[in-house]
């Protein structure tokens, strides 16, 4: 069965630190991809998706996911946390036409001021 | 624009009680999702309505849950009887095209 890895269930950092989520699919057929983040007390919510072009994606608050098809690899990546960035991240990917989703368990990131 | 709808926002109940669970999606979004996220896991999706049909419901407990989505808006999830690994929330989403939108769950406590 298709499956998605996120590698860390708790990344703590202090602010200003370089960021990097991994996330991995097992699927090899055309995949869109997705990362959500859950902020404490929020709802999910979109933070970047690829679906095809340019490998790199650049999203909100300053987010960036590279798309790696040879890796199964969609990795998130932000160069300078801020405290404001502690929340619940989640890498989904599809695989069908249904839009239907496969989740990573999240990573739980908590930014030190 | 406004959200996602959801309701009760918290849920306590007995083992073997009945539960519902309540949405309303974004207004002109066809697609509606009831997903289910255990702590510690991500969410897992139990059911998919394109309008008030079924598109999947493979990962559906049916012996105990059912959902329905009358003339293709509101939609509500029913647990019938719980159990207490039914504990969990309880997250609704829609989307018109690729992009899913969540509310802010229900949260299931099953004694």
């Amino acid at each position: 069965a298709q499956s998605v890895s996120q590698h860390n269930h708790h990344v703590i950092l202090s602010e200003a630190a370089s960021l990097e989520l991994g996330c991995n699919y097992s699927y090899g057929g055309t995949v869109n991809l997705f990362w959500y983040v859950q902020y404490p007390g929020q709802h999910l919510q979109l933070l970047l998706k690829y679906f095809s072009g340019d490998p790199l994606v650049k999203g909100i608050k300053g987010f960036e996911a590279e798309f790696i098809k040879s890796k199964f690899s969609f990795n998130l990546r932000k160069p300078s946390v801020q405290w404001s960035d502690t929340a619940e991240y989640f890498c989904a990917v599809g695989m069908d036409s249904n839009y239907q989703l496969i989740w990573g368990a999240g990573t739980k990131l908590i930014i030190k001021p | 624009e406004a959200g996602v709808a959801q309701s009760p926002r918290y849920k306590i109940i007995e083992k073997r009680q009945s539960v519902a669970f309540w949405c309303n999606p974004i207004s002109g979004h066809a697609t509606l999702y009831w997903y289910q996220q255990i702590l510690g896991q991500g969410p897992k999706l139990l059911i998919q309505f394109q309008n008030n049909g079924v598109v999947d419901d493979s990962q559906l407990p049916k012996d105990r849950f059912s959902a329905e989505r009358l003339k293709g808006v509101d939609s509500t999830l029913k647990i019938q009887p719980a159990k207490l690994e039914d504990s969990a929330v309880y997250l609704c989403a829609s989307s018109f095209r690729d992009e899913q939108f969540f509310g802010p769950g229900t949260r299931l406590t099953v004694l």
